[in-house]
Protein backbone atom coordinates (compact mmCIF):
# COMPACT_ATOMS: atom_id res chain seq x y z
CA UNK A 1 0.00 0.00 0.00
CA UNK A 2 1.50 3.69 -1.03
CA UNK A 3 1.96 5.88 1.90
CA UNK A 4 -0.60 8.57 0.16
CA UNK A 5 -2.66 7.57 -1.94
CA UNK A 6 -4.90 10.00 -4.57
CA UNK A 7 -6.84 8.91 -7.38
CA UNK A 8 -5.19 10.58 -10.30
CA UNK A 9 -8.49 11.77 -11.77
CA UNK A 10 -9.21 13.85 -14.50
CA UNK A 11 -12.43 14.83 -12.78
CA UNK A 12 -14.14 16.60 -15.55
CA UNK A 13 -16.34 19.12 -14.29
CA UNK A 14 -19.10 21.85 -15.15
CA UNK A 15 -18.54 25.29 -13.82
CA UNK A 16 -20.63 25.28 -10.44
CA UNK A 17 -20.21 22.23 -9.43
CA UNK A 18 -19.49 20.64 -6.01
CA UNK A 19 -16.48 18.19 -6.44
CA UNK A 20 -14.64 16.24 -3.67
CA UNK A 21 -11.54 14.12 -3.44
CA UNK A 22 -10.29 11.88 -0.74
CA UNK A 23 -6.88 11.09 0.51
CA UNK A 24 -6.06 8.07 2.42
CA UNK A 25 -2.72 7.15 4.18
CA UNK A 26 -1.25 4.59 5.85
CA UNK A 27 1.22 6.03 8.86
CA UNK A 28 -1.51 6.23 11.48
CA UNK A 29 1.55 8.89 13.14
CA UNK A 30 1.30 11.20 10.75
CA UNK A 31 0.64 14.83 12.32
CA UNK A 32 0.14 16.96 10.11
CA UNK A 33 -1.78 17.05 6.71
CA UNK A 34 -1.97 19.90 3.98
CA UNK A 35 -3.72 20.31 0.35
CA UNK A 36 -1.37 22.29 -2.23
CA UNK A 37 -3.20 23.08 -5.48
CA UNK A 38 -0.40 22.85 -8.55
CA UNK A 39 -1.01 24.14 -12.04
CA UNK A 40 0.37 22.92 -15.18
CA UNK A 41 4.40 23.01 -14.90
CA UNK A 42 4.34 25.57 -12.01
CA UNK A 43 5.62 24.71 -8.56
CA UNK A 44 2.95 23.88 -5.83
CA UNK A 45 1.71 25.79 -3.76
CA UNK A 46 -0.73 25.78 -0.34
CA UNK A 47 -3.82 26.24 -0.47
CA UNK A 48 -5.01 25.15 2.98
CA UNK A 49 -4.20 22.96 5.81
CA UNK A 50 -5.98 20.69 7.66
CA UNK A 51 -7.28 20.46 11.02
CA UNK A 52 -8.76 17.86 12.92
CA UNK A 53 -11.72 20.22 13.76
CA UNK A 54 -12.01 20.59 9.65
CA UNK A 55 -11.58 24.17 8.38
CA UNK A 56 -13.36 26.40 5.92
CA UNK A 57 -11.55 28.79 3.58
CA UNK A 58 -14.28 30.22 1.10
CA UNK A 59 -15.67 27.72 -1.11
CA UNK A 60 -13.01 24.91 -0.12
CA UNK A 61 -13.47 22.98 3.00
CA UNK A 62 -11.05 20.29 4.33
CA UNK A 63 -11.32 17.67 6.43
CA UNK A 64 -8.92 14.97 8.49
CA UNK A 65 -10.87 11.58 9.52
CA UNK A 66 -8.27 10.00 11.70
CA UNK A 67 -9.77 6.93 12.66
CA UNK A 68 -10.14 6.04 9.00
CA UNK A 69 -6.81 7.78 8.11
CA UNK A 70 -8.06 10.14 5.58
CA UNK A 71 -8.44 13.87 4.38
CA UNK A 72 -10.58 15.12 1.91
CA UNK A 73 -11.02 18.45 0.05
CA UNK A 74 -14.01 19.47 -1.14
CA UNK A 75 -14.67 22.58 -3.55
CA UNK A 76 -18.31 24.23 -4.05
CA UNK A 77 -19.42 26.16 -6.50
CA UNK A 78 -16.60 25.23 -9.17
CA UNK A 79 -14.34 28.13 -11.21
CA UNK A 80 -12.77 28.04 -14.40
CA UNK A 81 -9.51 28.86 -12.51
CA UNK A 82 -9.78 26.20 -9.86
CA UNK A 83 -8.95 23.90 -12.88
CA UNK A 84 -5.91 22.71 -11.41
CA UNK A 85 -3.70 19.30 -9.71
CA UNK A 86 -4.52 19.10 -5.95
CA UNK A 87 -1.81 17.63 -3.77
CA UNK A 88 -2.42 15.75 -0.64
CA UNK A 89 0.95 16.33 1.82
CA UNK A 90 0.85 14.13 5.00
CA UNK A 91 3.94 15.01 7.41
CA UNK A 92 5.21 13.41 9.72
CA UNK A 93 8.33 14.75 12.35
CA UNK A 94 9.86 13.82 15.32
CA UNK A 95 13.27 15.96 16.95
CA UNK A 96 15.44 16.36 13.23
CA UNK A 97 13.69 13.74 11.49
CA UNK A 98 10.80 14.63 9.52
CA UNK A 99 9.16 12.11 6.50
CA UNK A 100 7.05 14.96 4.07
CA UNK A 101 5.05 12.49 2.02
CA UNK A 102 3.05 14.31 -1.63
CA UNK A 103 0.08 12.27 -2.79
CA UNK A 104 0.59 11.76 -6.79
CA UNK A 105 -2.28 14.73 -6.91
CA UNK A 106 -5.89 14.56 -8.45
CA UNK A 107 -6.62 16.36 -11.57
CA UNK A 108 -9.38 18.66 -11.66
CA UNK A 109 -10.76 20.09 -14.86
CA UNK A 110 -13.70 23.17 -14.83
CA UNK A 111 -15.47 22.94 -18.31
CA UNK A 112 -17.47 25.99 -19.18
CA UNK B 1 10.99 39.43 -1.38
CA UNK B 2 11.97 37.01 -4.03
CA UNK B 3 10.62 34.07 -1.78
CA UNK B 4 12.41 31.35 -3.04
CA UNK B 5 14.39 31.00 -6.16
CA UNK B 6 15.82 28.34 -8.30
CA UNK B 7 19.15 28.43 -10.95
CA UNK B 8 19.07 27.44 -13.51
CA UNK B 9 15.80 26.93 -14.90
CA UNK B 10 16.49 24.65 -17.71
CA UNK B 11 19.70 21.92 -17.95
CA UNK B 12 20.44 18.94 -20.38
CA UNK B 13 23.61 17.05 -19.24
CA UNK B 14 25.14 14.19 -20.54
CA UNK B 15 25.51 10.66 -19.00
CA UNK B 16 28.35 11.51 -16.48
CA UNK B 17 28.20 15.08 -15.93
CA UNK B 18 28.08 17.08 -12.79
CA UNK B 19 26.14 20.08 -11.79
CA UNK B 20 24.92 21.85 -8.80
CA UNK B 21 21.48 23.16 -8.18
CA UNK B 22 21.23 26.39 -6.42
CA UNK B 23 18.32 27.48 -4.01
CA UNK B 24 18.06 30.52 -2.56
CA UNK B 25 15.35 31.76 -0.06
CA UNK B 26 15.30 35.24 1.72
CA UNK B 27 12.39 34.21 4.01
CA UNK B 28 15.03 33.33 6.86
CA UNK B 29 13.18 29.87 7.12
CA UNK B 30 15.18 27.20 8.89
CA UNK B 31 14.05 24.04 6.81
CA UNK B 32 15.40 23.79 3.38
CA UNK B 33 14.41 20.99 1.15
CA UNK B 34 15.05 19.02 -2.21
CA UNK B 35 12.31 16.96 -4.12
CA UNK B 36 11.89 15.80 -7.64
CA UNK B 37 8.57 15.34 -9.99
CA UNK B 38 8.09 12.66 -12.10
CA UNK B 39 4.65 11.68 -14.17
CA UNK B 40 3.20 9.06 -11.80
CA UNK B 41 4.77 9.51 -9.10
CA UNK B 42 4.05 12.79 -7.39
CA UNK B 43 7.15 14.72 -5.37
CA UNK B 44 9.62 12.54 -3.89
CA UNK B 45 12.20 14.15 -1.23
CA UNK B 46 15.62 13.90 -1.80
CA UNK B 47 17.36 15.63 1.39
CA UNK B 48 16.38 18.05 3.25
CA UNK B 49 18.24 20.38 5.96
CA UNK B 50 16.55 21.23 9.53
CA UNK B 51 19.19 24.53 9.44
CA UNK B 52 22.69 25.75 8.53
CA UNK B 53 25.18 23.26 8.48
CA UNK B 54 22.63 20.07 8.92
CA UNK B 55 21.52 18.16 6.40
CA UNK B 56 19.50 14.80 5.76
CA UNK B 57 18.40 12.33 3.36
CA UNK B 58 14.80 11.66 2.15
CA UNK B 59 13.10 9.27 0.50
CA UNK B 60 15.62 8.74 -2.62
CA UNK B 61 19.18 10.31 -1.87
CA UNK B 62 21.01 7.89 -3.94
CA UNK B 63 22.97 9.95 -6.44
CA UNK B 64 22.76 13.53 -5.43
CA UNK B 65 24.49 15.17 -3.18
CA UNK B 66 23.60 18.71 -0.51
CA UNK B 67 25.67 21.02 1.16
CA UNK B 68 23.51 24.40 3.31
CA UNK B 69 26.82 25.98 4.11
CA UNK B 70 24.57 29.03 4.88
CA UNK B 71 21.18 29.13 6.01
CA UNK B 72 19.35 31.22 3.09
CA UNK B 73 21.40 28.40 0.17
CA UNK B 74 20.44 24.86 -0.10
CA UNK B 75 22.64 23.31 -3.14
CA UNK B 76 21.51 20.16 -4.48
CA UNK B 77 24.50 17.82 -6.13
CA UNK B 78 24.62 15.41 -8.77
CA UNK B 79 28.04 13.89 -9.48
CA UNK B 80 27.64 11.22 -12.11
CA UNK B 81 24.30 12.26 -14.10
CA UNK B 82 22.36 9.08 -15.19
CA UNK B 83 19.23 9.52 -17.78
CA UNK B 84 16.72 8.04 -14.57
CA UNK B 85 17.89 11.71 -12.97
CA UNK B 86 16.17 13.57 -15.91
CA UNK B 87 12.66 15.14 -13.73
CA UNK B 88 11.45 18.26 -12.52
CA UNK B 89 13.38 19.50 -9.25
CA UNK B 90 11.80 21.27 -6.84
CA UNK B 91 13.00 23.14 -3.97
CA UNK B 92 11.23 24.45 -1.03
CA UNK B 93 11.53 26.50 2.46
CA UNK B 94 9.51 26.16 5.57
CA UNK B 95 9.62 28.44 9.09
CA UNK B 96 8.67 25.21 11.43
CA UNK B 97 8.70 21.36 10.27
CA UNK B 98 4.83 21.72 10.35
CA UNK B 99 4.47 23.92 8.29
CA UNK B 100 3.90 25.50 5.25
CA UNK B 101 6.13 24.69 2.44
CA UNK B 102 7.00 27.56 -0.38
CA UNK B 103 8.30 26.42 -3.25
CA UNK B 104 10.52 27.45 -6.00
CA UNK B 105 9.94 27.69 -9.64
CA UNK B 106 11.59 24.37 -10.20
CA UNK B 107 14.35 23.12 -12.63
CA UNK B 108 13.85 20.75 -15.41
CA UNK B 109 16.77 18.69 -15.85
CA UNK B 110 17.11 16.31 -18.83
CA UNK B 111 20.24 13.90 -18.92
CA UNK B 112 20.80 11.90 -22.13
Amino acid sequence: RKEVEQDPGPFNVPEGATVAFNCTYSNSASQSFFWYRQDCRKEPKLLMSVYSSGNEDGRFTAQLNRASQYISLLIRDSKLSDSATYLCVVNFHSGGYQKVTFGIGTKLQVIP
Amino acid sequence: NAGVTQTPKFRVLKTGQSMTLLCAQDMNHEYMYWYRQDPGMGLRLIHYSVGEGTTAKGEVPDGYNVSRLKKQNFLLGLESAAPSQTSVYFCASSLQDTGEQFFGPGTRLTVL
